[in-house]
């Protein structure tokens, strides 16, 4: 079965700051990796997905995240955020041969002007 | 194209009552994934249908069980709820294929006092 551990329940920024959130994973089979996002009272959206290839993935809101198997992580993270990024980021993972995920507890980022 | 719904957007019952919710899955997706969030923390996997079948359970008792539909419609049904099972049922769907995108409705919030 696979894990997911988020590092940081809350990451408060100023705006334009730079930012990273943590994630780590554990998995005894090979895995993908997601990150999704939740704005307050929605439901999740996909930010970015690793399935194989370049280890490092981008969304078209300028987030991006690298996956490094060797430390089982898969961190997420932006040079410049603003006040709109604001909200609950989620990292999930699911093995190889299905399409069941298991997310972490996530991490409340919270942009301040 | 009509992206996930899930209904009802709130529910109150009370302990030992039954509840049915219910989700509607994107146009061309087979596969449904049911998860329950508490109040802060990530969605807990409860289980998956494939085409009618349930593809796979998280550690959920027996209590919380399942339809799909030939539509890939699916319900998610909880008997004798405990006070615990308050929370945000946040209903996925997808094609089911390893790795592919799982888009969420915006969830039903159920009370249970």
């Amino acid at each position: 079965a696979q894990s997911v551990t988020q590092l940081d329940s809350q990451v408060p920024v100023f705006e334009e700051a730079p930012v990273e959130l943590r994630c780590n994973y554990s998995s005894s089979v090979s895995v993908y990796l997601f990150w999704y996002v939740q704005y307050p009272n929605q439901g999740l959206q996909l930010l970015l997905k690793y399935l194989s290839g370049s280890t490092l993935v981008e969304s078209i809101n300028g987030f991006e995240a690298e996956f490094n198997k060797s430390q089982t992580s898969f961190h997420l993270r932006k040079p410049s955020v603003h006040i709109s990024d604001t909200a609950e980021y989620f990292c999930a993972v699911s093995d190889v041969n299905n399409n069941d995920m298991r997310f972490g507890a996530g991490t409340r980022l919270t942009v301040k002007p | 194209e009509t992206g996930v719904t899930q209904s009802p957007t709130h529910l109150i019952k009370t302990r030992g009552q039954q509840v049915t919710l219910r989700c509607s899955s994107q146009s061309g997706h087979n596969t449904v994934s049911w998860y329950q969030q508490a109040l802060g923390q990530g969605p807990q996997f409860i289980f998956q249908y494939y085409r009618e079948e349930e593809n796979g359970r998280g550690n959920f008792p027996p209590r919380f069980s399942g339809l799909q539909f030939p539509n890939y419609s699916s319900e998610l049904n909880v008997n004798a709820l405990e006070l615990d099972d308050s929370a945000l049922y946040l209903c996925a769907s997808s094609t089911g294929l390893p790795g592919d995108t799982q888009y969420f409705g915006p969830g039903t919030r159920l009370t249970v006092l």
